[in-house]
């Protein structure tokens, strides 16, 4: 598979704790986000999506809440694993379709 | 990734020369794209399919053709590789109108080394 070598934000967590990672946006006109996990050397995976009528939603361990006022996008990661080592990074569309360069988060066991 | 496979998934090639990355699914989506990666950068849209033979430009096309002329395959095409284009591509697919959320399926990613 395929991954980048991208010198991004690193976050490093301890296995057990609860992670956030942030995202500013920058298009006050857009209307749905997601946030994407992607594990070395595979592809973007989608988590959880938002639309801006909704500040909060949650899914399995994760959560997403959206700011629109400082238009900022954060997720967060229960009891972070293992296996949630990877990159995250979010996405926003307004009249088009644009991804952040993401956060790389490190578990330690 | 299920229903959508990359070839070659690595590839590298001399500058001057043609490239053609192929991106092949099997889910019968309507939509198909093509992003790039580097580091720095969210992923870039190349190009794009909504249909077969119907393809339009993203924000990254210049130096890139695409084709479409089966549901299942979309190409792209570097008509002349430079070295500004080593970088891992990634094709996606999606069912949805505005090609979003848990219906935009990503590959594993080729990656292109010009030299």
């Amino acid at each position: 598979g395929e991954s980048v070598g991208l010198h991004l934000p690193t976050l490093s967590v301890q296995e057990g704790d609860n992670s956030i990672i942030n995202c500013a946006y920058s298009n006050s006109a857009s209307d749905y986000f997601i946030w994407y996990k992607q594990e070395s050397g595979k592809g973007p995976q989608f988590i959880i999506d938002i639309r801006s009528n909704m500040d909060k939603r949650q899914g399995q361990r994760v959560t997403v809440l959206l700011n629109k006022t400082v238009k900022h996008l954060s997720l967060q990661i229960a009891a972070t694993q293992p296996g949630d080592s990877a990159v995250y990074f979010c996405a926003e569309n307004g009249n088009k379709f644009y991804f952040g360069s993401g956060t790389k988060l490190n578990v330690k066991p | 990734d299920a229903g959508i496979t990359q070839s070659p998934r690595h590839k590298v090639t001399e500058t001057g020369t043609p490239v053609t990355l192929r991106c092949h699914q099997t889910e019968n989506h309507r939509y198909m794209y093509w992003y790039r990666q580097d580091p720095g950068h969210g992923l870039r849209l190349i190009h794009y399919s909504y249909g077969v033979k119907d393809t339009d430009k993203g924000e990254v096309s210049d130096g890139y053709s695409v084709s479409r002329s089966k549901t299942e395959d979309f190409l792209l095409t570097l008509e002349s590789a430079t070295s500004s284009q080593t970088s891992v591509y990634f094709c996606a697919i999606s069912d949805g109108v505005r090609g979003v959320g848990d219906g935009y399926t990503f590959g594993s990613g080729t990656r292109l080394t010009v030299v």
